[in-house]
């Protein structure tokens, strides 16, 4: 299995552009995690999705923000418009629905100037 | 206050040193324990899950104290492939399993 794979990798972007990342999870993975991290704040939670689902979106910053899964292997994160303060990087994770571990994309680093 | 808390360090330890990470949560409905390893620029990955019982993998020792609602991890015989952040998960259910970071512990084992 290739693991969970982000796309892209490096994304520099002006302010006030939409920005669009993309995941595809682990398959047979049933829970997506999508997590930003920041020296600040270390890693926060934006949003979980179980059998593609929105469960918890309480990490999600501001209506600037939003996520969706269409299917099983597929997810996005876009942010319209973007904002200087949102340059961190971009996890997306999976896992399943029992407490195991939650394997991670090697991450989207945005930077918006 | 953040659900997890971790002493950000950094640790500066030299070769073959012990050196023990605490971390303390605030949820009591927690259910699961991990240690993940990050390297600078990478994702984090899993080294290893957290029982009530402790639990040992070669140099590292982790241990779970559910009444003072604290984990730590020990590392024996530092290595400098060791240096890394050390992150501190728990996760809690409320139908689903939801892991919650700490902000980690910096490691540097020097020569």
């Amino acid at each position: 299995d290739a693991g969970v794979i982000q796309s892209p990798r490096h994304e520099v972007t002006e302010m006030g552009q939409e920005v669009t990342l993309r995941c595809k999870p682990i398959s047979g993975h049933n829970s997506l995690f999508w997590y930003r991290q920041t020296m600040m704040r270390g890693l926060e939670l934006l949003i979980y999705f179980n059998n593609n689902v929105p469960i918890d979106d309480s990490g999600m910053p501001e209506d600037r923000f939003s996520a969706k899964m269409p299917n099983a292997s597929f997810s996005t994160l876009k942010i319209q418009p973007s904002e200087p303060r949102d340059s961190a990087v971009y996890f997306c994770a999976s896992g399943t629905s029992v407490a195991t571990e939650a394997f991670f994309g090697q991450g989207t680093r945005l930077t918006v100037v | 206050r953040k659900e997890v808390e971790q002493d950000p360090g950094p640790f500066n330890v030299p070769e073959g040193a012990t050196v023990a990470f605490n971390c303390t949560y605030s949820n009591s409905a927690s259910q699961s324990f991990f240690w993940y390893r990050q390297d600078c620029r990478k994702e984090p990955k899993l080294l290893m899950s957290v029982y009530s019982s402790g639990n040992e993998d070669g140099r590292f020792t982790a241990q779970l104290n559910r009444a003072s609602q604290y984990i730590s991890l020990l590392i024996r015989d530092s290595k400098l492939s060791d240096s890394a952040t050390y992150l501190c998960v728990v996760t809690y259910s409320g139908g689903s399993y939801i892991p919650t970071f700490g902000r980690g512990t910096s490691l540097i084992v020097h020569p």
